[in-house]
C-alpha cells in the first residue's frame, strides 16, 4: 500500500475556476506535510507547507485533517500559469526525515 | 533558490558501466538525499546522508551506494548500470522535518 494517495487526474479546468485535489495517506505517526508543484521536466518546489488549523497563502488553501489522515489544496481563480503536476508530501520522520511522496496531480488551466 | 547543484545533468550510458552523480549543496545542511523518479512511482528514496560519512538506504537502494565525504558532496554511484535503472535523479537537502529543497535533476539513460 502507498503511503501517500492522491488521484492522478488530469484536471482540465478553465482559466478563473477553482479546483481542488484530495491526498490521503496511510501513517497515522505522519509529522509534516506539504503541497510541492512540479512542472514539465524540472525539480520539485515547495508550494506550501500543511498546519493542521489550514493556513492560506494567496490564491491557495491547505488543509490538514489528522483524524481522516487527509490533505487537500484548493486554487482559487486558476491562472495558466498554475498548469503543473502537485505532489502531496509527507513525512514521517522516519529514513532521516525523508520525505514520502504521492505520485502526483496533474492540473491543466485553459483559456 | 537553494544552492544545489547536480552533475552532469544528462547521461547516456551502457549497460553494465559504472555511472557517479554528484551532488553539491552550498546550504550546509546536515541532511542530504537521493530520489529517483519515474512514471507512475513518484519520487521514490534512494539513499540519504544525514552526515559526513553517515549514509543509510532508502526504499529502493540496491544497485546503488553513496558516498559522503564532505558536507558539501553527496555522490551516487549505479556500480553497473542496468536498464532499469533509467530514471530522473533528484538530490535534496533538508532540515529535519521542514520541507527539503531540490537540484535541478539528473536524466541518466542506460542503453
Amino acid at each position: 500500500r502507498k503511503e501517500v494517495e492522491q488521484d492522478p487526474g488530469p484536471f482540465n479546468v478553465p482559466e478563473g475556476a477553482t479546483v481542488a485535489f484530495n491526498c490521503t495517506y496511510s501513517n497515522s505517526a505522519s509529522q509534516s506535510f506539504f503541497w510541492y508543484r512540479q512542472d514539465c521536466r524540472k525539480e520539485p518546489k515547495l508550494l506550501m507547507s500543511v498546519y493542521s488549523s489550514g493556513n492560506e497563502d494567496g490564491r491557495f488553501t491547505a488543509q490538514l485533517n489528522r483524524a481522516s489522515q487527509y490533505i487537500s489544496l484548493l486554487i482559487r481563480d486558476s491562472k495558466l500559469s498554475d498548469s503543473a503536476t502537485y505532489l502531496c508530501v509527507v513525512n514521517i520522520g522516519n529514513s532521516g526525515y525523508a520525505l514520502n511522496f504521492g505520485k502526483g496531480t496533474s492540473l491543466l488551466v485553459t483559456p | 533558490d537553494a544552492g544545489i547543484t547536480q552533475s552532469p545533468r544528462h547521461k547516456v550510458t551502457e549497460t553494465g558501466t559504472p555511472v557517479t552523480l554528484r551532488c553539491h549543496q552550498t546550504e550546509n545542511h546536515r541532511y542530504m538525499y537521493w530520489y529517483r523518479q519515474d512514471p507512475g512511482h513518484g519520487l521514490r528514496l534512494i539513499h540519504y546522508s544525514y552526515g559526513v560519512k553517515d549514509t543509510d538506504k532508502g526504499e529502493v537502494s540496491d544497485g546503488y551506494s553513496v558516498s559522503r565525504s564532505k558536507t558539501e558532496d553527496f555522490l551516487l554511484t549505479l556500480e553497473s548500470a542496468t536498464s532499469s535503472q533509467t530514471s530522473v535523479y533528484f538530490c535534496a537537502i533538508g532540515l529535519g522535518l521542514n520541507e527539503q529543497f531540490f537540484g535541478p535533476g539528473t536524466r541518466l539513460t542506460v542503453l
